[in-house]
């Protein structure tokens, strides 16, 4: 039974460039949510996806957009990569919407602006 | 606003020995979930154990075990027989609708 996976595990941008992470759900999940944790930080929840929506959202702005198919795979999109937003990206996957239930999380991509 | 924190920083305990880390939450809300997830240096984020506020009897899952005050809004951990393998970040969160995280206590075991 394959985990919660997340591609790619490292990624290097310029200021200005845009970012498409990705994430594959636990099998039999069907919510995703996406956190940003940065160095010596917990993390900070971005959004949430449940059927192809996004039923949630943190305190990020609009440069953050993401994306949910059919098979409950998810992407995260951000535009116009600011240094700040280096940082760690986890996803994490649930059944059902909403945050009270248990979140198994992937390896997370580690995105580094310069 | 919904906050969690955790005091500790960092704390070193030897092998075998029992460790708490500390946890307060800041809500208005009556029904909740508070997790407690572990974040070894490899990264993965892993649920230790998770406990539901409406539920008074505290939560055990094999060597952790929790203390839960509700009055009070606070929910340690506490590991018993540490190992070298507990040696991580450890994250309390607290969820109604966002997980909202702590900063994270640093636990290292010892030899």
């Amino acid at each position: 039974d394959a985990g919660v996976t997340q591609s790619p595990t490292h990624l290097i941008k310029t200021r200005g460039q845009q970012v498409t992470l990705r994430c594959s759900p636990k099998s039999g999940h069907d919510t995703v949510s996406w956190y940003q944790q940065a160095l010596g930080q917990g993390p900070q929840f971005i959004f949430q996806y449940y059927e192809e929506e996004e039923r949630q959202r943190g305190n990020f702005p609009d440069r953050f957009s993401g994306h949910q198919f059919p098979n409950y795979s998810s992407e995260l999109n951000v535009n116009a990569l600011l240094l700040g937003d280096s940082a760690l990206y986890l996803c994490a996957s649930s059944f059902g919407a909403g945050t009270q239930e248990t979140q198994y999380f992937g390896p997370g991509t580690r995105l580094l602006v310069l | 606003a919904q906050t969690v924190t955790q005091s500790q920083p960092e704390m070193s305990v030897q092998e075998a020995e029992t460790v708490t880390l500390s946890c307060t939450y800041d809500t208005s809300e009556n029904n909740y979930y508070l997790f407690w997830y572990k974040q070894p240096p490899s990264r993965q984020m892993i649920l230790v154990i998770r406990q539901e506020a409406y539920k008074q009897q505290n939560a055990t899952e094999n060597r952790f075990s929790v203390n839960f005050q509700k009055a009070a809004k606070s929910f340690s951990l506490k590991i018993s027989d540490s190992q070298l393998g507990d040696t991580a970040m450890y994250f309390c969160a607290f969820s109604n609708y966002q997980l909202i995280w702590g900063a994270g206590t640093k636990l290292i075991i010892k030899p």
